[in-house]
């Protein structure tokens, strides 16, 4: 089935550093992707839409400068958590549509701690 | 707007005994309804799916879910568990433009020998 390779699984950094989060599909082109966040005992949250070759789409209250989206690719989304805090610390996950139905893949999630 | 609502953050239950995760959702507009199953540090599985149909969807691992629209409820059920059932199961609604998914906040199933 279509895979979303999601890399890092986990990440360790310093407050005030960037980290970058990638996505990539393996056996499909994702003209869209999606960008999810999880906090500790909380649900996942949309926080932006990308498309491939325009700027991604942010939920309320996200802010995109602080989350940079790319999709410059059919098969590669990244993620750019800027000038990382604490507070942004969380388990990331992408999304992707396969077909024009129903049909989604989820990545294996970053888990982002800020220390 | 759209909500989800899992009611139990976490059930325990002996292995080989029945199950039920229960999942009421508020929309409205028509909603597609699914299960999705994460193990730790792992993405997110698909369990199952309601698009339209008969209202009891079955799906892998011998999980089953039966869409209720009068009560708005997409239940999850499984007769007997096993160990490996122990994961994080997230029931979440899509509007039919399949554009954003509404996750509810998760049940944490554990599954004692």
């Amino acid at each position: 089935g279509a895979v979303v390779s999601q890399h890092p699984s986990w990440v360790i950094c310093k407050s005030g550093t960037s980290v970058k989060i990638e996505c990539r599909s393996l056996d499909f082109q994702a003209t869209t992707m999606f960008w999810y966040r999880q906090f500790p005992k909380q649900s996942l949250m949309l926080m932006a839409t990308s498309n491939e070759g325009s700027k991604a789409t942010y939920e309320q209250g996200v802010e995109k400068d602080k989350f940079l989206i790319n999709h410059a690719s059919l098969t590669l989304s990244t993620l750019t958590v800027t000038s990382a805090h604490p507070e942004d610390s969380s388990f990331y996950i992408c999304s992707a549509r396969t077909g024009t139905g129903s049909d989604y893949t989820f990545g294996s999630g970053t888990r982002l701690t800020v220390v | 707007a759209q909500s989800v609502t899992q009611l139990d953050s976490q059930v325990p239950v002996f292995e080989e005994a029945p199950v039920e995760l229960r999942c009421n959702y508020s929309s409205s507009v028509s909603v597609y309804l699914f299960w999705y199953v994460q193990y730790p540090n792992q993405g997110l599985q698909l369990l199952l799916k309601y698009l339209s149909g008969s209202t009891l969807v079955k799906g892998i691992n011998g999980f089953e879910a039966e869409f209720n629209k009068s009560q708005t409820s997409f239940h999850l059920r499984k007769p007997s568990v096993h160990i490996s059932d122990t994961a994080e199961y997230f029931c979440a609604v899509i509007l039919y433009n399949f554009n954003k998914f509404y996750f509810g906040s998760g049940t944490k199933l554990n599954v004692k020998p």
